[in-house]
């Protein structure tokens, strides 16, 4: 167990709608990232926070945004949903943004029909 | 741009064998190397990190090496498992900047008894 907490772990909705994911970190973790899987493809990084403030940016479609929260969770906002958002959503987490290893959740699961 | 190519991208082999899976990369300035294993519907998890100033580290049956020199490091599994059937990931950090580590797509091992 990563100590990383994703929820929901699998989510239906329609093309046009509006989602959320959250994301609970490691407890003492700082920061959050979130990535991008779909069918057969690399993890793709989307965003990062560290302590509540952004702190890098990936390849992060305008239609998504993240926030993390002052407790330290974080949440991933997919809105104008399309066919080709269906992927898996990971969330990660580590003690700092340096040479930590990243501790996965084990994703949500989202499929827009 | 920074860049980790893995290969195979996929290998079958029989319960005992042992098997190589390679990495190369073009991020720089480097930091460090992790592989990663992902079983299906998990999220990753750090098996192994290599700094600038390592060859070889072993964790388990598990033995990473990296030549930083030709930017290239490969994971040998020994001995292989049922349970060794996953997706291997090589992840590469830069030094500076972001610090946003860049990943490979993974070569999926699947392993028969």
């Amino acid at each position: 167990d990563s100590g990383v907490t994703q929820t929901p772990k699998h989510l239906i909705t329609a093309t046009g709608q509006r989602v959320t994911l959250r994301c609970s970190p490691r407890s003492g973790d700082l920061s959050v990232y979130w990535y991008q899987q779909s069918l057969d493809q690399g993890l793709q990084f989307l965003i990062q926070y560290y302590n509540g403030e952004e702190r890098a940016k990936g390849n992060i479609l305008e239609r998504f945004s993240a926030q993390q929260f002052p407790d330290l969770h974080s949440e991933l906002n997919l809105s104008s949903l399309e066919l080709g958002d269906s992927a898996l959503y990971f969330c990660a987490s580590s003690v700092s943004s340096l040479d930590s290893p990243l501790h996965f959740g084990n994703g949500t699961r989202l499929t827009v029909t | 741009k920074n860049q980790v190519e893995q290969s195979p991208q996929s290998l079958i082999i029989l319960e005992g064998k042992n098997c190589t899976l390679q990495c190369n990369y073009t991020v720089s300035p480097f930091s460090n190397l992790r592989w990663y294993k992902q079983d299906t519907g998990r999220g990753p998890v750090s098996l192994t990190i290599m700094t600038f100033s390592e060859n070889t580290k072993s964790n388990g049956r598990y033995t990473a090496t990296l030549d930083a020199d030709t930017k290239q490091s490969s994971l040998h599994i020994t001995a292989s498992q049922l349970s060794d059937s996953a997706s291997y990931i090589c992840v590469v950090s830069p030094l500076g900047g972001s610090y946003i580590p860049t990943f490979g797509r993974g070569t999926s091992l699947i392993v028969h008894p």
